[in-house]
């Protein structure tokens, strides 16, 4: 089965750091492009990042763009977001999801990310 | 990268049909025939409804379907079953590797 699991969430202080991770299984890793998609609790779905297959291409929203990093281990079928200068307001559960013509066929459980002092 | 508009929410008697529609501007939904739907049930993770505007994925009811005209795409549910009821989002392409979803739409079967 193709499945999605994230992982590395948690509570972090305003200005702090997380990196969450979402290994992936039951398809060919490496052929699809992927992304991070976030919802603020009580809120709508966000496009956050996304990476090519390869890895050598990333897309950010203007919104975490210069504070997160999107990267991939294909070697591990794993995906990663690095999240830097955390503020409040990237309070939200972050889904890793698959990309398929240019809809996220595959989705994972989601992680939740909690940033208060 | 603004956020795509549509209603609020949107009501309807089992058996009926709803129309829920997605307003987006020439430079995403007006642009590309690249609008996706997703379902999503409290507590869960979202499940694409349809893709490329008007196409189903494997396992996604006939009840299902997709249209678009001008900057605005429609997501039509025909036989509403106390099942759908969920919030629904529309997302389209706007350019290489971005993407604008719009603000959600909850669905209730009355």
């Amino acid at each position: 089965d193709v499945q999605l699991v994230e992982s590395g969430g948690g509570l972090v202080q305003p200005g702090g750091s997380l990196r969450l991770s979402c290994a992936a299984s039951g398809f060919t890793f490496n052929t699809y492009a992927m992304s991070w998609v976030r919802q603020a609790p009580g809120k709508g779905l966000e496009w956050v990042s996304t990476v090519s297959g390869s890895g050598g291409s990333t897309y950010y929203a203007d919104s975490v763009k210069g504070r997160f990093t999107i990267s991939r281990d294909n070697s591990k079928n794993t995906l990663y977001l690095q999240m830097n200068s955390l503020r409040a307001e990237d309070t939200a559960v972050y889904y890793c999801a698959k990309l398929r013509r240019e809809a996220f066929d595959v989705w994972g459980q989601g992680t939740m990310v909690t940033v208060s002092s | 990268q603004s956020a795509l508009t549509q209603p609020a929410s949107v009501s309807g008697s089992p058996g009926q049909s709803i129309t829920i529609s997605c307003t987006g501007t020439s430079s995403d939904v007006g642009n590309y025939n690249l609008v996706s739907w997703y379902q999503q049930h409290p507590g869960k993770a979202p499940k694409l409804m349809i893709f490329e505007g008007s196409k189903r994925p494997s396992g996604v009811s006939n009840r299902f379907s997709g249209s678009k005209s001008g900057s605005t795409a429609s997501l039509t549910i025909s036989g509403l079953q106390a099942e759908d009821e969920a919030d629904y989002y529309c997302c389209s392409y706007a350019s290489i590797g971005t993407y604008v979803f719009e603000t959600g739409t909850k669905v209730t079967v009355l």
